[in-house]
Protein backbone atom coordinates (compact mmCIF):
# COMPACT_ATOMS: atom_id res chain seq x y z
CA UNK A 1 0.00 0.00 0.00
CA UNK A 2 1.20 3.53 -1.03
CA UNK A 3 1.70 5.58 2.53
CA UNK A 4 1.76 9.24 2.43
CA UNK A 5 2.98 10.47 6.25
CA UNK A 6 2.82 14.24 7.12
CA UNK A 7 4.76 14.81 9.98
CA UNK A 8 2.33 16.65 12.46
CA UNK A 9 -1.65 15.70 12.37
CA UNK A 10 -1.94 19.32 14.65
CA UNK A 11 0.75 22.40 15.19
CA UNK A 12 -0.21 25.35 16.92
CA UNK A 13 2.58 28.17 15.62
CA UNK A 14 2.28 31.98 16.17
CA UNK A 15 2.03 35.00 13.54
CA UNK A 16 5.46 35.13 11.74
CA UNK A 17 7.14 31.94 12.87
CA UNK A 18 8.73 29.75 10.16
CA UNK A 19 6.63 26.70 9.71
CA UNK A 20 8.22 23.38 8.24
CA UNK A 21 5.20 20.99 6.83
CA UNK A 22 7.01 17.66 5.79
CA UNK A 23 5.75 15.03 4.11
CA UNK A 24 7.42 11.55 2.84
CA UNK A 25 5.78 8.95 0.46
CA UNK A 26 7.24 5.72 0.30
CA UNK A 27 6.29 4.41 -3.23
CA UNK A 28 8.60 6.07 -5.34
CA UNK A 29 6.35 8.71 -6.35
CA UNK A 30 7.54 11.19 -9.10
CA UNK A 31 4.67 13.81 -8.46
CA UNK A 32 3.99 15.32 -4.95
CA UNK A 33 1.92 17.92 -3.88
CA UNK A 34 0.58 20.21 -1.21
CA UNK A 35 -3.02 22.13 -0.97
CA UNK A 36 -5.10 23.52 1.53
CA UNK A 37 -8.55 22.40 2.58
CA UNK A 38 -10.40 25.16 3.90
CA UNK A 39 -14.61 25.21 4.42
CA UNK A 40 -16.68 26.18 1.47
CA UNK A 41 -13.57 26.26 -0.70
CA UNK A 42 -12.66 22.83 -1.47
CA UNK A 43 -8.72 21.84 -1.83
CA UNK A 44 -6.52 24.31 -3.28
CA UNK A 45 -3.43 23.44 -5.00
CA UNK A 46 -0.26 25.37 -3.45
CA UNK A 47 2.67 24.06 -5.42
CA UNK A 48 3.63 21.01 -7.24
CA UNK A 49 6.73 19.01 -7.68
CA UNK A 50 7.22 16.69 -10.61
CA UNK A 51 10.92 15.80 -9.88
CA UNK A 52 13.83 16.63 -7.18
CA UNK A 53 14.41 20.12 -6.76
CA UNK A 54 12.13 20.41 -9.58
CA UNK A 55 8.70 22.60 -8.58
CA UNK A 56 5.66 24.42 -10.14
CA UNK A 57 3.69 27.41 -8.50
CA UNK A 58 0.11 26.03 -7.98
CA UNK A 59 -3.16 28.65 -7.35
CA UNK A 60 -2.55 30.23 -4.43
CA UNK A 61 1.54 30.07 -3.97
CA UNK A 62 1.48 33.49 -2.67
CA UNK A 63 2.87 32.99 1.38
CA UNK A 64 4.53 29.49 0.68
CA UNK A 65 7.41 28.09 -0.66
CA UNK A 66 8.65 24.19 -0.93
CA UNK A 67 11.46 21.98 -1.48
CA UNK A 68 12.40 19.04 -2.96
CA UNK A 69 15.62 17.60 -2.30
CA UNK A 70 15.18 13.94 -2.31
CA UNK A 71 12.78 12.05 -4.54
CA UNK A 72 10.61 10.86 -1.25
CA UNK A 73 10.18 13.83 0.65
CA UNK A 74 8.46 17.25 -0.12
CA UNK A 75 8.15 20.10 2.37
CA UNK A 76 6.32 23.38 2.40
CA UNK A 77 7.77 26.27 4.15
CA UNK A 78 5.68 29.15 5.71
CA UNK A 79 8.38 31.81 5.72
CA UNK A 80 6.31 34.08 8.22
CA UNK A 81 2.81 32.16 9.35
CA UNK A 82 0.32 34.66 9.88
CA UNK A 83 -3.67 33.77 11.27
CA UNK A 84 -4.82 33.78 7.65
CA UNK A 85 -2.57 30.69 7.03
CA UNK A 86 -4.62 28.72 9.61
CA UNK A 87 -5.89 25.55 7.57
CA UNK A 88 -5.75 22.00 6.81
CA UNK A 89 -2.58 21.14 4.70
CA UNK A 90 -2.48 17.77 2.43
CA UNK A 91 -0.15 16.64 0.83
CA UNK A 92 -0.15 13.96 -1.46
CA UNK A 93 1.63 11.72 -4.56
CA UNK A 94 1.43 10.07 -7.54
CA UNK A 95 2.73 7.80 -10.22
CA UNK A 96 2.77 10.18 -13.65
CA UNK A 97 3.59 7.05 -15.79
CA UNK A 98 1.20 4.34 -14.00
CA UNK A 99 -1.47 6.44 -12.54
CA UNK A 100 -1.25 10.00 -12.88
CA UNK A 101 -4.89 10.71 -11.73
CA UNK A 102 -4.66 8.47 -8.62
CA UNK A 103 -3.25 10.50 -5.92
CA UNK A 104 -2.60 9.15 -2.73
CA UNK A 105 -3.03 11.92 0.37
CA UNK A 106 -1.53 11.71 3.81
CA UNK A 107 -4.15 12.29 6.83
CA UNK A 108 -3.52 15.97 6.85
CA UNK A 109 -1.88 18.68 8.94
CA UNK A 110 -4.52 20.82 11.25
CA UNK A 111 -2.39 23.97 11.24
CA UNK A 112 -3.56 26.71 13.67
CA UNK A 113 -1.48 30.55 13.72
CA UNK A 114 -2.15 32.44 16.63
CA UNK B 1 -10.13 31.84 -11.06
CA UNK B 2 -11.10 28.18 -10.14
CA UNK B 3 -11.72 26.25 -13.53
CA UNK B 4 -13.63 22.92 -11.84
CA UNK B 5 -16.93 24.22 -9.82
CA UNK B 6 -20.07 21.93 -8.23
CA UNK B 7 -23.69 23.17 -8.87
CA UNK B 8 -24.67 21.82 -5.05
CA UNK B 9 -23.08 21.70 -1.83
CA UNK B 10 -24.78 19.48 -0.59
CA UNK B 11 -26.75 16.40 -1.40
CA UNK B 12 -29.29 14.33 0.82
CA UNK B 13 -30.55 10.67 -0.25
CA UNK B 14 -31.86 8.00 0.72
CA UNK B 15 -30.47 4.60 1.23
CA UNK B 16 -31.10 2.34 -1.74
CA UNK B 17 -31.53 5.38 -4.20
CA UNK B 18 -29.38 6.31 -6.71
CA UNK B 19 -27.33 9.52 -6.28
CA UNK B 20 -25.88 12.11 -9.13
CA UNK B 21 -23.36 14.69 -8.26
CA UNK B 22 -22.22 17.42 -10.84
CA UNK B 23 -19.81 19.34 -11.85
CA UNK B 24 -18.95 22.24 -14.22
CA UNK B 25 -15.72 22.74 -15.46
CA UNK B 26 -14.44 25.84 -17.68
CA UNK B 27 -11.37 24.09 -19.43
CA UNK B 28 -11.28 22.17 -22.34
CA UNK B 29 -7.74 21.47 -22.42
CA UNK B 30 -7.89 19.20 -19.42
CA UNK B 31 -6.41 15.82 -20.24
CA UNK B 32 -8.35 13.53 -17.34
CA UNK B 33 -11.21 14.32 -15.43
CA UNK B 34 -11.72 12.58 -11.74
CA UNK B 35 -13.63 11.83 -8.93
CA UNK B 36 -12.38 11.68 -4.88
CA UNK B 37 -13.78 10.70 -2.10
CA UNK B 38 -13.20 12.06 1.13
CA UNK B 39 -14.58 10.83 4.36
CA UNK B 40 -14.46 12.79 7.85
CA UNK B 41 -11.36 12.95 9.46
CA UNK B 42 -9.28 11.67 6.21
CA UNK B 43 -7.70 12.21 3.13
CA UNK B 44 -9.11 12.27 -0.04
CA UNK B 45 -9.26 8.81 -2.22
CA UNK B 46 -9.58 8.26 -5.70
CA UNK B 47 -12.70 6.55 -6.83
CA UNK B 48 -12.67 6.82 -11.46
CA UNK B 49 -11.36 8.91 -14.04
CA UNK B 50 -12.35 9.42 -17.40
CA UNK B 51 -10.09 10.52 -20.11
CA UNK B 52 -11.15 13.73 -22.11
CA UNK B 53 -11.99 12.19 -25.43
CA UNK B 54 -14.49 9.75 -23.35
CA UNK B 55 -17.65 10.22 -22.81
CA UNK B 56 -18.32 7.00 -19.80
CA UNK B 57 -17.03 5.40 -18.15
CA UNK B 58 -18.20 2.45 -15.95
CA UNK B 59 -16.92 1.41 -12.59
CA UNK B 60 -18.00 -0.58 -9.25
CA UNK B 61 -21.63 0.91 -8.42
CA UNK B 62 -20.19 4.14 -9.92
CA UNK B 63 -20.80 5.68 -13.32
CA UNK B 64 -19.21 9.12 -14.52
CA UNK B 65 -20.15 11.09 -17.92
CA UNK B 66 -18.46 13.68 -19.60
CA UNK B 67 -20.60 15.77 -21.88
CA UNK B 68 -17.66 18.14 -23.44
CA UNK B 69 -20.51 20.56 -25.62
CA UNK B 70 -21.53 21.78 -21.85
CA UNK B 71 -18.46 21.11 -19.99
CA UNK B 72 -20.09 19.04 -17.95
CA UNK B 73 -19.37 16.10 -15.33
CA UNK B 74 -21.43 14.10 -13.48
CA UNK B 75 -20.55 11.04 -11.03
CA UNK B 76 -23.43 8.59 -10.60
CA UNK B 77 -23.75 6.08 -7.51
CA UNK B 78 -26.26 3.24 -7.70
CA UNK B 79 -27.95 1.71 -4.45
CA UNK B 80 -26.22 4.44 -2.23
CA UNK B 81 -24.93 3.16 1.07
CA UNK B 82 -24.58 4.87 4.75
CA UNK B 83 -21.00 4.11 3.73
CA UNK B 84 -21.32 6.99 0.63
CA UNK B 85 -21.60 9.57 2.65
CA UNK B 86 -18.69 11.74 2.65
CA UNK B 87 -17.85 14.73 0.61
CA UNK B 88 -16.80 14.14 -2.83
CA UNK B 89 -14.71 16.00 -5.45
CA UNK B 90 -14.18 16.59 -9.42
CA UNK B 91 -10.86 17.67 -9.90
CA UNK B 92 -9.03 18.02 -13.10
CA UNK B 93 -5.26 16.91 -14.61
CA UNK B 94 -3.95 19.33 -16.95
CA UNK B 95 -0.31 17.72 -18.44
CA UNK B 96 2.58 20.19 -19.62
CA UNK B 97 5.19 17.88 -20.97
CA UNK B 98 6.41 16.28 -17.74
CA UNK B 99 4.29 17.54 -15.23
CA UNK B 100 0.72 17.29 -14.02
CA UNK B 101 -1.20 19.67 -12.18
CA UNK B 102 -3.79 17.88 -10.33
CA UNK B 103 -6.95 20.87 -9.71
CA UNK B 104 -10.18 20.24 -7.33
CA UNK B 105 -13.41 22.01 -7.46
CA UNK B 106 -14.86 23.06 -3.90
CA UNK B 107 -16.80 19.57 -3.49
CA UNK B 108 -20.54 18.19 -2.73
CA UNK B 109 -21.54 16.74 0.74
CA UNK B 110 -23.04 13.81 0.42
CA UNK B 111 -25.56 12.27 3.15
CA UNK B 112 -27.60 9.29 3.24
CA UNK B 113 -30.66 8.73 4.70
CA UNK B 114 -31.25 5.20 6.19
Amino acid sequence: DVKVTQSSRYLVKRTGEKVFLECVQDMDHENMFWYRQDPGLGLRLIYFSYDVKMKEKGDIPEGYSVSREKKERFSLILESASTNQTSMYLCASSDPWTGMTEAFFGQGTRLTVV
Amino acid sequence: GESVGLHLPTLSVQEGDNSIINCAYSNSASDYFIWYKQESGKGPQFIIDIRSNMDKRQGQRVTVLLNKTVKHLSLQIAATQPGDSAVYFCAEIRSGGSNYKLTFGKGTLLTVNP
